[in-house]
């Protein structure tokens, strides 16, 4: 069955960096589109960031573009998300989540998501 | 960016009673394939989401047929037909039409 695991969760301060990873099974990793999707504590959700299949295109959310970026290795199955210049609006539990379709970002939806892991900025 | 608007907020709900829940996309969600791209999520306590509906009116796989989701134009309707205390939580639509993806700002279902 599908398995996103996700990791790389902490307290940081603000402006400090920090590397995501998430670590996908029970699929092809390579055929699919994989998000990153973040919670703020109390709050709903909010989408951050997609990678295609391939790599070759990346989108984000406007507050992260910048200080954020989203990467793969397929060879490892792993999805990262390198964070830069924290601010404490990025504290949140970081989702990955799997497109459901085959290599395409948009439209699509997600079908998978992992468990989460915390990220929190401060002082 | 496609801007989603939810509503209720909360819904507090009988067992065994219908619910349903409102969101429309500033934008027509409308693919060139025909389909409209807007996604239902059921975060339960403590959990990740789950899918329960894609395309606006299909379910997930797993998902109870007590769950239905409905389209009118820009408007789109999650309906439970007869609650149960394993539904609550908070709902959420999403359009996945283009990136950013955007998110309703979420229902909370609540047992009375």
């Amino acid at each position: 069955q599908v398995q996103l695991v996700e990791s790389g969760g902490a307290v940081v301060q603000p402006g400090r960096s920090l590397r995501l990873s998430c670590a996908a099974s029970g699929f092809t990793f390579s055929n699919y589109d994989i998000h990153w999707v973040r919670q703020a504590p109390g709050k709903g959700l909010e989408w951050v960031a997609a990678i295609s299949f391939d790599g070759t295109e990346k989108f984000y959310v406007d507050s992260v573009k910048g200080r954020f970026s989203i990467s793969r290795d397929n060879s490892k199955n792993t999805l990262y998300l390198e964070m830069s210049s924290l601010r404490a609006e990025d504290t949140a539990l970081y989702y990955c989540a799997k497109g459901a379709l085959t290599r395409m970002v948009a439209p699509n939806w997600f079908d998978s998501w992992g468990q989460g892991t915390l990220v929190t900025v401060s002082s | 960016d496609i801007v989603m608007t939810q509503s209720p907020l909360s819904l507090p709900v009988t067992p065994g009673e219908p619910a349903s829940i409102s969101c429309r996309s500033s934008q027509s969600l409308l693919f060139s394939n025909g389909y409209k791209y807007l996604n239902w999520y059921l975060q339960k306590p403590g959990q990740s989401p789950q899918l329960l509906i894609y395309l606006g009116s299909n379910r997930a796989s797993g998902v109870p047929d007590r769950f239905s989701g409905s389209i009118s134009g820009r408007d789109f309707i999650l309906q439970i037909s007869r609650v149960e205390a394993e539904d609550v939580g908070v709902y959420y639509c999403m359009q996945a039409l283009q990136p950013p993806f955007t998110f309703g700002g979420g229902t909370k279902v609540e047992i009375k």
